[in-house]
């Protein structure tokens, strides 16, 4: 089964671009839509955006303005940016792949958790 | 923008049936999926595409929907089954999940 392993820094200053990586193991990014999620602590799941293995991408249109993702299909990674970050954006970031016949997500990296702080 | 609601919190006794609710407009014509979400873990799919189970999901949860509601059904509540809860969708252009509901077993 696949396997996805979010890295970046835990620890962003305001303003400032929070950058994280989502590493691929067990399969090819090849073929598959891949996405970021997020959850503010105790609180509900929010999409960031999807990236599929050709670099096409579709972004939640309330951080559109902020967001932008990448994919290295040659690492097996794909990439999440958002700058001007606010204390708004702490949260457990997630990435997760798309089904390949669907719209779920059955596949999840464990999370990461991005503070926005001075 | 399209919303789903799902309630803030149900409640259900020990080895009773559990039901909880996702509105939205028109919800039907959509593939809607739920998720469990156990504190400091990541959400695992319970149902995708409104009533399918993934493999090792026991059969004691089951989604359905009619109208503008999609219900995701669990059977028989165990303790182990107190979780939040997300109903999901994609409307063609984003991504919408449910604000999620919090599942107490009494």
């Amino acid at each position: 089964q696949v396997q996805l392993q979010e890295s970046g820094p835990g620890l962003v200053k305001p303003s400032e671009t929070l950058s994280l990586t989502c590493t691929v193991s067990g399969g090819s990014i090849s073929g598959y839509s891949w996405s970021w999620i997020r959850q503010p602590p105790e609180k509900g799941l929010e999409w960031i955006g999807n990236i599929d293995y050709s670099g096409s991408t579709n972004y939640n249109p309330s951080l559109k303005s902020r967001v932008a993702m990448s994919v290295d299909t040659a690492k097996n990674q794909f990439s999440l940016t958002l700058s001007s970050v606010s204390a708004a954006d702490t949260a457990v970031y997630y990435c997760a792949r798309r089904a390949p016949s669907g719209s779920w997500y059955r596949d999840w990296g464990q999370g990461t958790l991005v503070t926005v702080s001075s | 923008s399209y919303e789903l609601t799902q309630p803030l919190s149900v409640s259900v006794a020990l080895g009773q049936t559990a039901r909880i609710t996702c509105g939205g407009d028109n919800i039907g014509s959509n593939d809607v999926h739920w998720y469990q979400q156990k504190p400091g873990q990541a959400p695992v799919l319970v149902i995708y595409r409104d009533n399918n189970r993934p493999s090792g999901i026991p059969e004691r949860f089951s989604g359905s929907h009619s109208g503008n509601t999609a219900t995701l059904t669990i059977s028989r509540a165990q303790a182990g089954d107190e979780a939040d809860f997300y109903c999901h969708l994609w409307d063609g252009s984003t991504v919408v999940f449910g604000g999620g509901t919090k599942l107490t077993v009494l």
